[in-house]
């Protein structure tokens, strides 16, 4: 089982949907978990960090669960340049890197 | 400061041969990470240096891959005897102490083709 599970999509939305991904996790005990955004050929940009209550930023909320083990990331009002990669990540107990998930592609559509 | 700097961004090789990136990461960060993504994965960590020490090194890093931090600043990896398999975009990313915590900038890749 990978440590860190995602849909890998495509996700097509058409521009102003409200889009959800959803990610699971192995580690029960990990400690810190982020959204990152990876736009084609391009690195990882961390997008927002996920917290035990919940974290807003703009149109993007993020939300963790920790007795199912998942965090998801919601996009209202969908935007063209919202298209890209969402990385899930995680920080496992007793590791010393970040783990990625595959990730979620997303393609929004005029 | 202008974030985590690759080189080269891109490398085609011939099966067989050496080849060296280099990464330098933000000023104020002591760690530095090297991960490696194939196409439609996430990035998979390769090794992890604190200052110039490297504290962990992934089962993916075979022995002919080699990564150095001697200075405690930039970063290379090498990659001998190299096989179609390493053809893959390798990720530099730095970070401060809060990293695992805050999260890591990433640099913008090498893209290596073996050919």
């Amino acid at each position: 089982r990978k440590e860190v599970e995602q849909d890998p999509g495509p996700f097509n939305v058409p521009e102003g949907a409200t889009v959800a991904f959803n990610c699971t996790y192995s580690n029960s005990a990990s400690q810190s978990f982020f959204w990152y955004r990876q736009d084609c050929r391009k690195e990882p940009k961390l997008l927002m960090s996920v917290y035990s209550s919940g974290n807003e930023d703009g149109r993007f909320t993020a939300q963790l669960n920790r007795a199912s083990q998942y965090i998801s990331l919601l996009i209202r009002d969908s935007k063209l340049s919202d298209s890209a990669t969402y990385l899930c990540v995680v920080n496992p107990t007793g590791r010393r890197a970040l783990t990625f998930g595959s990730g979620t592609r997303l393609q929004v559509q005029p | 400061d202008t974030g985590v700097s690759q080189d080269p961004r891109h490398k085609i090789t011939k099966r067989g041969q050496n080849v060296t990136f280099r990464c330098d990461p933000i000023s104020e960060h002591n760690r530095l990470y090297w991960y490696r993504q194939t196409l439609g994965q996430g990035p998979e960590f390769l090794t992890y240096f604190q200052n110039e020490a490297q504290l962990e090194k992934s089962r993916l890093l075979s022995d002919r891959f080699s990564a150095e931090r001697p200075k405690g600043s930039f970063s290379t990896l090498e990659i001998q005897r190299t096989e179609q398999g390493d053809s893959a975009m390798y990720l530099c990313a730095s970070s401060d102490s809060g990293g695992m915590d805050y999260g890591y900038t990433f640099g913008s890749g090498t893209r290596l083709t073996v050919v």
